[in-house]
């Protein structure tokens, strides 16, 4: 499978939102609800923001938010804070037991 | 708290074979799928491998199928994966990360800080 498409880098200032979108096709986000979103700091472990596509874990900041329409997924965070500086990456379901992730966007808070 | 500790990494040279391992610690290790995932320096994430939560299945990217090699010892709360024939193109950081959900549902909960693999000459 081909990686979902996230645009390479995003930014904001403190207080603004942002919304990272994640493009795949339809036999991965058009055909699942099932897509996770994940924050990366290089060197730690990656965390989870959201699934099934708009679900957020415990301890996540009610500031992230998913969503999607037809093959495009997107994560939207509000009141843009410092903390949140990072990489971001989507990831869907593929069929046959299989998972395909974005190529990452990195948000810059300025 | 979940901690999954990853090691095994190393620099190898193309064809040999190096093996990783995931150990798990603050959870009912066994109740969970758990995966492989890898990021190759400058890119993106990539899926590589899931084993279910009690080893009976298996499941592989088509990038590693026939060469890389998944298990878990429940009674150890250990993930492994044996990585043979190994190219230039598989050097990357390697995650081990907890499944919840399905075989096909579900997502990524619980993910280590990852360990570097380097293949070359």
């Amino acid at each position: 499978q081909s990686a979902l498409t996230q645009p390479a880098s995003v930014s904001g200032s403190p207080g603004q939102s942002i919304t990272i979108s994640c493009t795949g096709t339809s036999s991965d986000v058009g055909n699942y609800d099932l897509i996770s979103w994940y924050q990366h700091h290089p060197g730690k472990a990656p965390k989870l923001m959201i699934y099934e596509g708009s679900k957020r874990p415990s301890g996540v900041s009610n500031r992230f938010s998913g969503s999607k329409s037809g093959d495009t997924a997107s994560l939207t965070i509000s009141g843009l804070q410092a903390e949140d500086e990072g990489n971001y990456y989507c990831c869907s379901y593929a069929g046959s037991t299989t998972w395909v992730f974005g190529g990452g966007t990195k948000l810059t808070v300025l | 708290q979940v901690q999954l500790v990853e090691s095994g990494g190393g620099v190898v040279q193309p064809g040999r074979s190096l093996r990783l391992s995931c150990a798990a610690s603050g959870s009912t290790f066994s109740g969970h799928g758990m995966h492989w995932v890898r990021q190759a320096p400058g890119k993106g994430l990539e899926w590589v491998a899931l084993i279910s939560y009690d080893g009976s299945n298996k499941y592989y990217a088509d990038s590693v199928k026939g060469r890389f090699t998944i298990s878990r010892d429940n009674s150890k709360n250990i993930l492994d994966l044996q990585m043979n024939s190994l190219r230039v193109e598989d050097t990357a950081v390697y995650y081990c990360a907890r499944f919840t959900g399905d075989d096909s549902s579900g997502f990524f909960d619980y993910w280590g800080q990852g360990t570097l693999v380097t293949v070359s000459s």
